[in-house]
């Protein structure tokens, strides 16, 4: 299917660590999306990689793709309390239909 | 900044009741979705609008839900009845560009929670 699975389910580290999540998915894609959700909240777009890409940054955030082995790896480095959240990714073809997987809960502790 | 509008924001409603959920999406937004996300788990797709059509109501169940988007504009998802399990927040999201290969952000409100009693 289309959908991303994410892994780990959960993560807990401490302020100043890095973060690294990742994503698996089994069909072609054009693009894949990470996204960001605080408990309660409505999902917020993070950073898009295109197929043809292999890596890219945003911040602190650093996202690869590796088309050949269907993954993709989020890194947040020096994380702060405020990263404290769920992260979806979602693999996306030319239909515009994004599925989400169950997500990675990460905790930043202070 | 644009953003996608919601309501309510919260929703407590005894089963067997009916329901509906209001979506605004970010003007020009061509494409709209509604998701439901139970506690704990990913948000789950249930129909997605190009303009006033539906291009996917896959996961929608028929028998109780409907939503449309009637010009093509804002969207109402309907629950009738409500059930127990329905309890979950229901995202709206829209996006302007699915046709771009490249494309695809979307951007989502802030949900409505509903608790079926």
């Amino acid at each position: 299917s289309q959908q991303g699975e994410e892994d780990p389910q959960a993560l807990s580290i401490q302020e100043g660590e890095n973060a690294t999540m990742n994503c698996s998915y089994k069909t072609s894609i054009n693009n894949l999306q990470w996204y960001r959700q605080n408990s309660g909240r409505g999902l917020v777009h993070l950073i898009l990689i295109r197929s043809n890409e292999r890596e890219k940054h945003s911040g602190r955030l650093r996202v690869t793709l590796d088309t050949s082995k269907k993954s993709s790896s989020l890194l947040i480095t020096a994380s702060r309390a405020a990263d404290t959240a769920s992260y979806f990714c979602a693999p996306t073809s030319n239909t515009g239909k994004l599925i989400f997987g169950q997500g990675t809960t990460l905790q930043v502790k202070p | 900044e644009a953003e996608v509008a919601q309501s309510p924001r919260y929703k407590i409603t005894e089963k067997s009741q009916a329901v509906a959920f209001w979506c605004d999406p970010i003007s020009g937004h061509a494409t709209l979705y509604w998701y439901r996300q139970i506690l704990g788990q990913g948000p789950e797709l249930l129909v997605q609008f190009q303009d006033e059509s539906v291009v996917d109501d896959s996961q929608l169940p028929k028998d109780r839900f409907s939503a449309e988007r009637l010009k093509g504009v804002d969207s109402t998802l309907k629950i009738q009845p409500a059930e127990l399990g329905d309890s979950a927040m229901y995202l709206c999201a829209s996006s302007s560009s699915i046709t771009d290969p490249w494309g695809g952000e979307l951007f989502f409100g802030e949900g409505s929670r509903l608790t079926v009693l």
